[in-house]
């Protein structure tokens, strides 16, 4: 699986929009970039995922540039909910799936 | 609740002891992993189930540590002789794979063990 790079904090105010950014340089062209938190004291959560186009949901979207050596999520309307630790993970969407976490982004979001 | 659930949530044992975990996944999900975190970093994976069949183990699973998941329901994860090493958060999720689609994985709340 690839490797991504994360800013190790980032903080929001409440209500703004928190934007996440994520670098994976040597993403494969078969390689699909997953977005996880986690809320401490709580086990991973999956957010969104995609693998060239723009993706949204009810809880993100996903930006993720046209050459995909890079990718943002974003929250449009952070929550003080939203605080947690935020993971970019790239991998294959066939065969077997572990997830291969790095350290993430820790999002604090203040009133 | 039918999420993924684990007991205990905390465990706290002396250096040498063994100690079991359980994992109950989401009912029907076909496959099952065990994850381990370690304050300040990501989770590690460990080993998956493909329902009753053990299909991988990473090398930061020793000698000391065993998985089960006996009738493709729920697993266990024991951990002989334990180490202060050992001393993580452990993990469970558990997915439906079906063939060509997206699965995701659902992770329980997980097993905090504590080695003094």
């Amino acid at each position: 699986d690839a490797k991504t790079t994360q800013p190790p904090s980032m903080d929001c105010a409440e209500g703004r929009a928190a934007n996440l950014p994520c670098n994976h340089s040597t993403i494969s062209g078969n390689e699909y970039v997953y977005w996880y938190r986690q809320i401490h004291s709580q086990g991973p959560q999956y957010i969104i995922h995609g693998l060239k186009n723009n993706e949204t949901n009810e809880m993100a979207s996903l930006i993720i540039t046209e050459d995909r050596k890079s990718s943002t999520l974003i929250l449009p309307h952070a929550t003080l909910r939203d605080t947690a630790v935020y993971y970019c993970i790239v991998r294959v969407n066939t065969g077997f799936q572990k997830l291969v976490f790095g350290t993430g982004t820790r999002l604090l979001v203040s009133p | 609740d039918t999420g993924v659930s684990q007991d205990p949530r905390h465990k706290i044992t002396k250096r040498g002891q063994n100690v079991t975990f359980r994992c109950d996944p989401i009912s029907e999900h076909n496959r099952l992993y065990w994850y381990r975190q370690t304050l300040g970093q990501g989770p590690e994976f460990l080993t998956y189930f493909q329902n009753e069949a053990q299909l991988e183990k990473s090398r930061l699973l020793s000698d000391r540590f065993s998985a089960e998941r006996p009738k493709g329901s729920f697993s266990t994860l024991e951990i002989q002789r334990t180490e202060q090493g050992d001393s993580a958060m452990y993990l469970c999720a558990s997915s439906l794979v079906v063939w060509g689609s997206f699965n995701e994985q659902f992770f329980g709340p997980g097993t905090r063990l504590t080695v003094l």
